[in-house]
């Protein structure tokens, strides 16, 4: 079984710049969520994709903005990068959006400076 | 808004030594509370509980749930080194307006550091 894998593992942007992180979903799963992790805080719900449509939305601008494919695999895309960006993306994925328990990948750390 | 609070947020123990992480919650629509351990990077899933009342274990630690108190609470019995990690509990809300909608709701963690 393969489980959830995120790419790249860190990124140096420059604030204004944009920025796409890509996560493949675990084998057998349909939905995918991504969470923002500041340094010394829990994971924050940024938006979730269930059957390529996004399905729920946490307190982010839409400059956050995602995609997920055929596949179940996804994007997060953050346009107009700034400082506060700068933080660990988890994605995760399950298999519906309610009864299965979430599974991580190991994120991917962005540094905006 | 939709709270979780975890206690205490750190906890330095000595290897055997049985430890109790606490977590209370507020939350409309509650589906489920979830705990999972976070090492480096990833949060491991280690359990969830949807019933009052009903343990859950794996090996040394097990978690239960109390529904009209709004808490759960995680025991790790004869702790080792490698319990030395960020534990993060976290709330699932059920189907609102016909959507399903699995958010979870993150406390802010207990980081638990296990001397040798």
């Amino acid at each position: 079984e393969t489980g959830v894998t995120q790419s790249p593992t860190h990124l140096i942007k420059t604030r204004g710049q944009q920025v796409t992180l890509r996560c493949s979903s675990q084998s057998g799963h349909n939905t995918v969520s991504w969470y923002q992790q500041a340094l010394g805080q829990g994971p924050q719900f940024i938006f979730q994709y269930y059957r390529e449509e996004e399905n729920g939305r946490g307190n982010f601008p839409p400059r956050f903005s995602g995609l997920q494919f055929p596949n179940y695999s996804s994007e997060l895309n953050v346009n107009a990068l700034e400082l506060d960006d700068s933080a660990l993306y988890l994605c995760a994925s399950s298999f519906g959006t309610g009864t299965s328990p979430l599974h991580f990948g190991n994120g991917t750390r962005l540094t905006v400076t | 808004e939709d709270k979780v609070v975890q206690s205490p947020l750190s906890l330095v123990v000595h290897e055997g030594d049985t430890v109790t992480l606490n977590c209370s919650y507020e939350v409309t629509n509650f589906r489920s509370l979830l705990w999972y351990k976070q090492e480096k990077k990833a949060p491991t899933f280690l359990f969830m509980l949807t019933s009052s009342g009903i343990e859950k274990k794996s090996g040394r630690l097990s978690s239960i749930l109390d529904k009209k108190e709004l808490f759960s609470i995680l025991n790790i019995t004869a702790t080792q080194t490698g319990d030395s990690a960020v534990y993060l509990c976290a709330v699932r809300k059920g189907v609102t307006g016909g959507t399903s909608y699995g958010k979870l709701t993150f406390g802010q963690g207990t980081i638990l550091t296990v001397h040798p």
